[in-house]
């Protein structure tokens, strides 16, 4: 079946640590994106690629970086720059620019302890 | 740039009642409009969307929605709330011209459905 993979699904980390997440795709589709969703907040956009090897920054993309090397794939690090990194992280993708919908993964929740 | 505003972050309905859920939306170009479910821990799945053909918008379980461009509106409404429709909605805007995934949320609204 189709769809978008993240792991791992529940994630803990120490303060000062950098962490990734990890999201595959095999749905053949062009653009993927990073939402985080904060109780109250709805999701907020940290970063999108519409192409291999090219991605932008989103609308909170500070202690945040991406890579976009392989089509299938778009890993998060959230780096010890985040200053409150606990949230729940959305990976999405869609077939590309001005063509479908976006189909949504099940979510990483990060805490920090 | 564009928003959205979901009137409403709790929403309790009886079961078999009507269901409306409320959102208002600003942008600056025709935008395209979604309407997503999320259950507790899970991703989003999506309801429907507009993408300026119809503005009566049908969807899955029984939701639509209808645009309406004089109001700034995309209300979503089902006739007859269902047990398992309880979950938070999110509704949520992309610009033309741009992808579709690149998404603008509203805050969502939680719907509870009693029995």
């Amino acid at each position: 079946d189709g769809g978008i993979t993240q792991s791992p699904k529940y994630l803990f980390r120490k303060e000062g640590q950098n962490v990734t997440l990890s999201c595959e795709q095999n749905l053949n589709h062009d653009a993927m994106y990073w939402y985080r969703q904060d109780p109250g907040q709805g999701l907020r956009l940290i970063y999108y690629s519409q192409i291999v090897n090219d991605f932008q920054k989103g609308d909170i993309a500070e202690g945040y970086s991406v890579s976009r090397e392989k089509k299938e794939s778009f890993p998060l690090t959230v780096t010890s720059a985040q200053k409150n990194p606990t949230a729940f992280y959305l990976c999405a993708s869609s077939i590309g620019r001005e063509v479908g919908e976006a189909f949504f993964g099940q979510g990483t929740r990060l805490t920090v302890v | 740039a564009q928003s959205v505003t979901q009137l409403g972050s709790h929403v309790s309905v009886s079961e078999g009642a009507l269901v409306l859920l409320r959102c208002n939306y600003s942008s600056s170009v025709p935008p395209y409009l979604f309407w997503y479910v999320q259950y507790p821990n899970q991703g989003l799945q999506l309801l429907l969307k507009y993408t300026s053909a119809a503005t009566l918008v049908k969807g899955i379980n029984g939701f639509e929605a209808e645009f309406k461009k004089s109001e700034t509106s995309f209300h979503l409404t089902k006739p007859s709330a269902h047990m398992s429709d309880a979950a938070e909605y999110f509704c949520a805007v992309s610009e033309s011209g741009t992808s579709y995934g690149k998404l603008t949320f509203g805050q969502g609204t939680i719907l509870t459905v009693h029995p």
